[in-house]
């Protein structure tokens, strides 16, 4: 596509609730990032795919948090068992080549309430 | 691990030139980005230095020195567009993995 485009947008859950985020990359980025945004903050690392396998997972919070991608293009976030401190703006990027700037998407404002 | 650091609010007028500083510690530097964030918007991607020096790109400049860990990123002929959160990031990895700082606030006010 075009752009980065994340699904949905806006996502309200209860705690103790799994949760998916979506994130369809632009097209022929072999690179893919999710970050996380809270209020006033700079966006959080993650985890970094090169195609289709993690090249860094180390900063997903703990093992209620999980990512694939299992074809090099969508990949979807997972979040089990959802705290009231996971509530953030979940963010996706996607590059073509190391070193250059990545593309975000509009992201997904997660709360747990 | 890494740290960043930038203030965290600057004010500048219509027409003026505005400079937002960036010191970091990492290691295993590669390189330092510049990225753009209106409210409620999604960040966008302005300048990356990899070397030493002064890259310009229309009103937008960003310099980096390796040795004194610092860069800047320099907004000429300011607009009110131009309000927004400015985060500089470091690449530390063979990959392209970025750690951003918490922020530059920038208000343009006429």
């Amino acid at each position: 596509g075009a752009g980065v485009s994340q699904t949905p947008s806006n996502k309200v859950t209860e705690k103790g609730k799994y949760v998916e985020l979506r994130c369809d990359p632009i097209s022929g980025h072999t690179a893919l990032y999710w970050y996380r945004q809270s209020l006033g903050q700079g966006p959080e690392f993650l985890i970094y795919f090169q195609g289709t396998g993690a090249a860094d997972d180390s900063g997903l919070p703990n093992d209620r948090f999980f990512a694939v991608r299992p074809e090099g293009s969508v990949s979807t976030l997972k979040i089990q068992r959802t705290e009231r401190g996971d509530s953030a703006v979940y963010l996706c990027a996607s590059s073509l080549n190391q070193g250059g700037g990545y593309t975000f998407g509009s992201g997904t404002r997660l709360t747990v309430v | 691990g890494q740290s960043l650091e930038q203030p965290s609010e600057v004010t500048a007028v219509e027409g003026a030139i505005v400079q937002i500083n960036c010191t970091y510690q990492t290691s295993g530097f590669y390189g330092l980005s510049w990225y753009q964030q209106h409210d409620g918007g999604a960040p966008t991607f302005l300048s990356y230095n990899a070397l030493d020096g002064l890259e310009e790109t229309g009103r937008f400049s960003s310099f980096l020195s390796r040795s004194d860990s610092y860069g800047y990123l320099l907004l000429q002929e300011l607009q009110m567009k131009d309000s927004a959160s400015y985060f500089c990031a470091v690449r530390t990895g063979g990959g392209n993995k970025l750690t951003f700082g918490t922020g530059t606030q920038l208000k343009v006010e006429l």
